[in-house]
């Protein structure tokens, strides 16, 4: 069983920029959600996908957007990078059954925006 | 909106014996979970124990165990034996039950701000 990857592990980026992170789900999961951790403190939800759909959103703006692709996998862009984007994402994936479904969390990508 | 509070941001406990890290969350709903997340340093961020608010009785796994407190809105975790490889971060997490996912909010974790646990031999 393949776990959660993502890629890439560490990334520096300058201010206005755009990037794209990538994520990988685990071998039948059918979810993703993304989070995002600053340094110091507890992950903070983005969104979840769910059949390629946003499914779920937290106090982000729409500068952060998502895919989800048919094999499962998902990708988070942000536009207009800005100092406080700095933190690590984290990618989380998960079977959607009827009620609760245990979220893996991938290893996390390290932002740095300069 | 759901908040969870973790008011300690760093333990100490020493190598075999107990610590108990503490969480008290807020929601309005009936039917939730709650977890704790182990995050070691620069590692994965994994599930240590979760308990479902429907149930009475307390969660425990191996060495962890959790005193859950519906009532008052708490959900402390004990680490009996201690180990140095548990030293990390803790995170108490919440998610909505049945009515919360139905209601298109998938499952999404509302986490506290974590407690560094550091374990001394």
């Amino acid at each position: 069983e393949t776990g959660v990857t993502q890629s890439p592990t560490h990334l520096i980026k300058t201010r206005g920029q755009q990037v794209t992170l990538r994520c990988s789900s685990q071998s039948g999961h059918n979810t993703v959600s993304w989070y995002q951790q600053a340094l110091g403190q507890g992950p903070q939800f983005i969104f979840q996908y769910y059949r390629e759909e946003e499914n779920g959103r937290g106090n982000f703006p729409p500068r952060f957007s998502g895919l989800q692709f048919p094999n499962y996998s998902s990708e988070l862009n942000v536009n207009a990078l800005e100092l406080d984007d700095s933190a690590l994402y984290l990618c989380a994936s998960s079977l959607r059954l009827a009620e609760y479904n245990e979220q893996f969390f991938g290893p996390g990508t390290r932002l740095t925006v300069l | 909106a759901q908040t969870v509070t973790q008011s300690q941001p760093e333990m100490s406990v020493q190598e075999a014996e107990t610590v108990t890290l503490s969480c008290t969350y807020d929601t309005s709903e009936s039917d939730y979970y709650l977890f704790w997340y182990k995050q070691p340093p620069s590692r994965q961020m994994i599930l240590v124990i979760r308990q479902e608010a429907y149930k009475q009785q307390n969660a425990t796994e191996n060495r962890f165990s959790v005193n859950f407190q519906k009532a008052a809105k708490s959900f402390s975790l004990k680490i009996s034996d201690s180990q140095l490889g548990d030293a990390a971060m803790y995170f108490c997490a919440y998610t909505g039950g049945v009515a919360s996912f139905n209601n298109n909010a998938g499952n999404m974790l509302t986490f506290g701000g974590g407690t560094r646990l550091m374990v001394k031999p």
